[in-house]
């Protein structure tokens, strides 16, 4: 099974800020590399998907880059409700994995 | 509007039976793969089993092949999972999940989850 890494599990950043999360697979996916967010109580959200694409619906301020084994996730300025766990996922490879997440809240 | 409503979770003993349910509304539901995820409580997520638009196709985790099977019927809009051999590791919240066109895997919706709990 391919085994996807994040870094950094947590992380406090105030309003505004620029948020950077890391992605890591154990081998490559192909690109087929997906960011879900998750609040508190709630279902997971699609917000992007093969690397750098945007789900409908889903604010400009998110964004995700890199290929084969190396993926970015920003967030380039920090909203109060985007306080939630961000999860990355590869679908290329079965079986799917996801990554074991990062939590970002409000400094 | 799409709408995916999970249902069939509850309070098992370990070494039981349950099916779980996925009402599924507001797409041509045999157009798409459709997945089941769960997260154990306070854990990350974990895909278990997905199916092709078609049901000719099924897939799964390692860890729940054999105990679990995936199926679905397009003409009533459902999707299930029939889960066997209940083990307490098996405790979690259960979301279907409708995957992106010609991209199964990639989850667009998700329902609200149903709770699975596996004690004696």
């Amino acid at each position: 099974d391919i085994q996807m890494t994040q870094s950094p599990s947590s992380l406090s950043a105030s309003v505004g800020d620029r948020v950077t999360i890391t992605c890591q697979a154990s081998q490559d996916i192909h690109n087929y590399l997906n960011w879900y967010q998750q609040k508190p109580g709630k279902a997971p959200r699609l917000l992007i998907y093969d690397v750098f694409n945007l789900e409908t619906g889903v604010p400009s301020r998110f964004s995700g880059s890199g290929s084969g084994t190396d993926f970015t996730f920003t967030i380039s300025s920090l909203q109060p409700e985007d306080i939630a766990t961000y999860y990355c996922q590869q679908s290329g490879h079965l079986p799917f994995t996801f990554g074991p997440g990062t939590k970002v809240d409000l400094k | 509007e799409v709408q995916l409503l999970e249902s069939g979770g509850g309070l098992k003993h370990p070494g039981g039976s349950l099916r779980l349910s996925c009402a599924a509304s507001g797409f041509t539901f045999s157009g798409y793969a459709m997945s089941w995820v769960r997260q154990a409580p306070g854990k990350g997520l974990e895909w278990v089993s997905g199916i092709s638009g078609d049901a000719g196709n099924t897939y799964y985790a390692d860890s729940v092949k054999g105990r679990f099977t995936i199926s679905r019927d397009n003409s009533k809009n459902m999707l299930y999972l029939q889960i066997n051999s209940l083990r307490a590791e098996d405790t979690a919240l259960f979301f279907c999940a409708k995957d992106r066109q010609y991209s199964i895997g990639c989850h667009t919706m998700w329902g609200q989850g149903t709770m699975v709990t596996v004690s004696s």
